[in-house]
Parts: C-alpha cells; structure tokens; sequence
C-alpha cells in the first residue's frame, strides 16, 4: 500500500519569508515517482514536478526548491520569498512503478497556504 | 494549447437524480483519470482510460458511477442515482505517457441536496 503524509494542515507566512512544505510517503516499490501540486483557489490542480525515485538530485525553479530525500522518505517542497499569489493549498502525490503497481497518484491530505501581505 | 477542460463547473441536484460530467483531455493524451475530492478527505482515485479502453477502475466506489469514454476523446462520468455522500469535487486529468506528470483540469464541484 501506498501512503503520502503532509502534517502540516495549514501554513500562515508573511510575504517575503520562506516556507517549507513537508511530505513523508510510504511505498513498497522500488521505482516510483513524486509529485507536488498546487490548488490555487480557482480550483484546478497545477502540476509543479515529477522526480524519478532514482534521481536524488535537489531541483530548483525559481522561487521554488525541492528536497528528495530518500534515507527520509521525504520529499519536501520550499518557496523561497513567498508572495501572496503563492497561497493555495499543495498537494504531495505518489506513483509507484513497480510491475502491477496501480498507475494511480495518491495524494497527501493537503497543506493551506496563506501568505500575508 | 487548451488544458483539460471539465464541465459542469459546479452542478447541484437533488439526491435520486442523475449528473453526468464530462472531461476533455489535452489533445493526444491517450491517459485520462477521474478523481474526487469529498468533503475534508484526501483526493481519491477513481478510475484510469487508456484512450478508450478501461485500464484501472479500482476506485471507483459502486455501481451508482459510469465513465466512458467512447473514441478515446472526451470522457463522461455518469452518477445514477446521485447519494448524498457523493458530494465533492470530481477532477479529471490526462497524461500522454502513463508515468508522465498529469494535467488536470479545474474540477467539479457537485453538491447533492
């Protein structure tokens, strides 16, 4: 069975501090892919990253920073210098690979972002 | 490009009666999914086409739900009779490969009164 835990409910920022959204997955394949998404509240989920369970390697786009961490099981999501159009609510999302592994995503529970002016 | 596109946004109805969604994938995406958000829970899956063949419908939760998706284009989830449980938001997303990053559209919001 798959699991993806994001604690954190809800995140309140003032703008221009970094913030860090956690996610801790559980999985029993050896392949599997990570993904973050954003919600913003028009509602749609907005694709922000897939990372390959073999490629450790941190990403940076912008203003936006990811750290995969294996050892952890720990894939967690961090914005630097927020901004108030950065407020939605992410979501951490898990696809395993393995041979007969359901090709489904499964999500984490959520976090709420507010940024503050 | 024109991303996923669903419709209805939002749809109210009363509890017995029938609400058909419909999705329209990016053009090319062969995958399309149906997920739902019910109210305060996690965003479950509830089933996966590849074109117009069902690969996956594992999630979807009784026999009262139908998807199709005839020529392997757009897709309809059919809710016959709708329960008061059904209420959430229904996401549908599409991906060219299977293990590519989805793409989903802006949801639906159904509310059964």
């Amino acid at each position: 069975a798959q699991k993806v835990t994001q604690a954190q409910t809800e995140i309140s920022v003032v703008e221009k501090e970094d913030v860090t959204l956690d996610c801790v997955y559980e999985t029993r394949d050896t392949t599997y892919y990570l993904f973050w998404y954003k919600q913003p509240p028009s509602g749609e989920l907005v694709f922000l990253i897939r990372r390959n369970s073999f490629d450790e390697q941190n990403e940076i786009s912008g203003r936006y920073s990811w750290n995969f961490q294996k050892s952890t099981s720990s894939f967690n999501f961090t914005i630097t210098a927020s901004q108030v159009v950065d407020s939605a609510v992410y979501f951490c999302a898990l696809r395993g690979r393995s041979s007969g592994s359901a090709r489904q995503l499964t999500f984490g529970s959520g976090t709420q972002l507010t940024v503050l002016p | 490009e024109a991303g996923v596109t669903q419709f209805p946004s939002h749809s109210v109805i009363e509890k017995g009666q029938t609400v058909t969604l419909r999705c329209d994938p990016i053009s090319g995406h062969d995958n399309l999914y149906w997920y739902r958000r019910v109210m305060g829970k996690e965003i479950k899956f509830l089933l996966h086409f590849v074109k117009e063949s069902k690969q996956d419908e594992s999630g979807m939760p009784n026999n009262r739900f139908l998807a199709e998706r005839t020529g392997g284009t757009y897709s309809t989830l059919k809710v016959q009779p709708a329960e008061l449980e059904d209420s959430g938001v229904y996401f549908c997303a599409s991906s060219q490969g299977p293990w590519d990053g989805a793409f989903f559209g802006q949801g639906t919001r159904l509310t059964v009164v």
